[in-house]
């Protein structure tokens, strides 16, 4: 069973620093996608950025970029010039290639400070 | 163009009673997926319907169960309901199923 493991329950950063959100994942799937979801106190599940495994090349989403290391199985999200609306809970999340179920991991919640 | 649609926003149910969520796609979405989100917890699959038909179900309980009409909405029912079933209900909907799933404000149930 693929699962996905966020080690970091909370984490801190300041306004316009820089901050990295760690994500491990285990599948014995070749074919695969990744994603980083944001859920703010709103609730709503926001996609903030996905990975598809057979491009090594790493995703970017203007401030948000991800470093992927496949033979890790590691999928860290980094967060350039925070911002306070980036406050929120941050789910890694995985899903296998021709499935619809996406694994989450249990979320690491980002506060923002001045 | 409207987002995912979820109803209720919260709802208050007592142990043994039935409920019924319900679910609007995006606009051109023939795909829903459900998933429960515990306090302090990221979110676990329940079920996904695409083109009214089941194509994956979690592990949870036959008290769950769910369908998909002919506008492609969707209900979530839950039976016999337990202090563990209090949850945030997340509904998604994508093209296909497999492309980007794009979720909704959910509907927050709890149990007394």
């Amino acid at each position: 069973a693929q699962t996905v493991t966020q080690s970091q329950p909370e984490m801190s950063v300041q306004e316009a620093e820089t901050v990295t959100l760690s994500c491990t994942y285990d599948t014995s799937e070749s074919d695969y996608y990744l994603f980083w979801y944001k859920q703010p106190p709103s609730r709503q599940m926001i996609l903030v950025i996905r990975q598809e495994a057979y491009k090594q090349q790493n995703a970017t989403e203007n401030r948000f970029s991800v470093n992927f290391q496949k033979a890790a199985k590691s999928f860290s999200l980094k967060i350039s010039d925070s911002q306070l609306g980036d406050a929120a809970m941050y789910f890694c999340a995985y899903r296998a290639g021709t499935a619809s179920k996406l694994t989450f991991g249990t979320g690491t919640r980002l506060q923002v400070t001045l | 163009d409207a987002g995912v649609t979820q109803s209720p926003t919260h709802l208050i149910k007592t142990r043994g009673q039935q409920v019924t969520l319900r679910c609007s796609p995006i606009s051109g979405h023939k795909s829903v997926s459900w998933y429960q989100q515990v306090l302090g917890q990221g979110p676990q699959f329940i079920f996904q319907y695409y083109e009214k038909e089941e194509r994956g179900r979690g592990n949870f309980p036959d008290r769950f169960s769910a369908r998909q009409f002919p506008n492609y909405s969707s209900e979530l029912n839950v039976n016999a309901l337990l202090l563990g079933d209090s949850a945030l209900y997340l509904c998604a909907s994508s093209k296909t199923g497999i492309q980007p799933q794009h979720f909704g404000d959910g509907t927050r149930l709890s149990i007394l």
